[in-house]
C-alpha cells in the first residue's frame, strides 16, 4: 500500500518566482492537508483540501493557492517567492469522515529560496 | 483557539532510562491530542492519539501518553530509551470544532546517550 508521496524532494527557487509542490495521498483517502515546517520550528497548517475545494485554511497569504484534482492528489502553489518561504512543505492525506482520522504525512519538499 | 507548549527543547537521556517528553495544550474545546516522531530528512510518523476514553494511550515503539484534563497535558513517556529513539518529537492538538487541522508545538529533540 502506497503511501503518501510527495515531489520534488528538493527545489531551489529564488525570490520572486512561483513554485508547484506536488502530492499523492495515501490509497482511499481523500482529504489532503498541507503544512509549512520552517527549521527548528513545527509544522504550521496552510490549507486543507476535500472534494476539490479548499475546506480550511490557515494564517497564510494570498500567495499560496492550491489545487485537489478528481483523482484526491494535490498541487500547492506559491507565487512572489520571499526567502522566508525557505522551509520544508509537508502533505498529509486522511478520510473526511471523522476528525479523529489519522493525518499519515509525506517525506516532504524541501524549499530553498535564493 | 488552540496551541500546543513543548517544554524542553532538546532532552537528553541514557541508554535505557525513562523518557519524559512534557506537552501542554490550550484549547477552548475539547480537545483530540496527537505525538508524532519525525526522523532526520523524514515526514512525520504517528506515535500515539488521544481521542475520546481512556485516559492512558499505548503507541508504537513502546510509547504512551496520558492525557491529563485538570493539567491540560499530554506528557509522552517511554519506560527505557533505546538508540533508534533519538528522533524529534511533536505534540499536536485538533478538534472537531476547528476541523481536524493540527496545531503543533515547536519540538522536543530526544538525545539518547550510549
Amino acid at each position: 500500500d502506497a503511501g503518501v508521496t510527495q515531489s520534488p524532494t528538493h527545489l531551489i527557487k529564488t525570490r520572486g518566482q512561483q513554485v508547484t509542490l506536488r502530492c499523492s495521498p495515501k490509497s482511499g483517502h481523500d482529504t489532503v492537508s498541507w503544512y509549512q515546517q520552517a527549521l527548528g520550528q513545527g509544522p504550521q497548517f496552510i490549507f486543507q483540501y476535500y472534494e476539490e475545494e479548499e475546506r480550511q485554511r490557515g494564517n497564510f497569504p494570498d500567495r499560496f493557492s492550491g489545487h485537489q484534482f478528481p483523482n484526491y492528489s494535490s498541487e500547492l502553489n506559491v507565487n512572489a517567492l520571499l526567502l522566508g518561504d525557505s522551509a520544508l512543505y509537508l502533505c498529509a492525506s486522511s478520510l473526511p469522515a471523522s476528525f479523529t482520522d489519522t493525518q499519515y504525512f509525506g517525506p516532504g519538499t524541501r524549499l530553498t529560496v535564493l | 483557539a488552540q496551541s500546543v507548549t513543548q517544554l524542553g527543547s532538546h532532552v537528553s537521556v541514557s541508554e535505557g532510562a525513562l523518557v519524559l517528553l512534557r506537552c501542554n495544550y490550550s484549547s477552548s474545546v475539547p480537545p483530540y491530542l496527537f505525538w508524532y516522531v519525525q526522523y532526520p530528512n523524514q515526514g512525520l510518523q504517528l506515535l500515539l492519539k488521544y481521542t475520546t476514553g481512556a485516559t492512558l494511550v499505548k503507541g508504537i515503539n513502546g510509547f504512551e501518553a496520558e492525557f491529563k484534563k485538570s493539567e491540560t497535558s499530554f506528557h509522552l513517556t517511554k519506560p527505557s530509551a533505546h538508540m533508534s529513539d533519538a528522533a524529534e518529537y511533536f505534540c499536536a492538538v485538533s478538534s472537531m470544532e476547528y476541523g481536524n487541522k493540527l496545531v503543533f508545538g515547536a519540538g522536543t529533540i530526544l538525545r539518547v546517550k550510549s
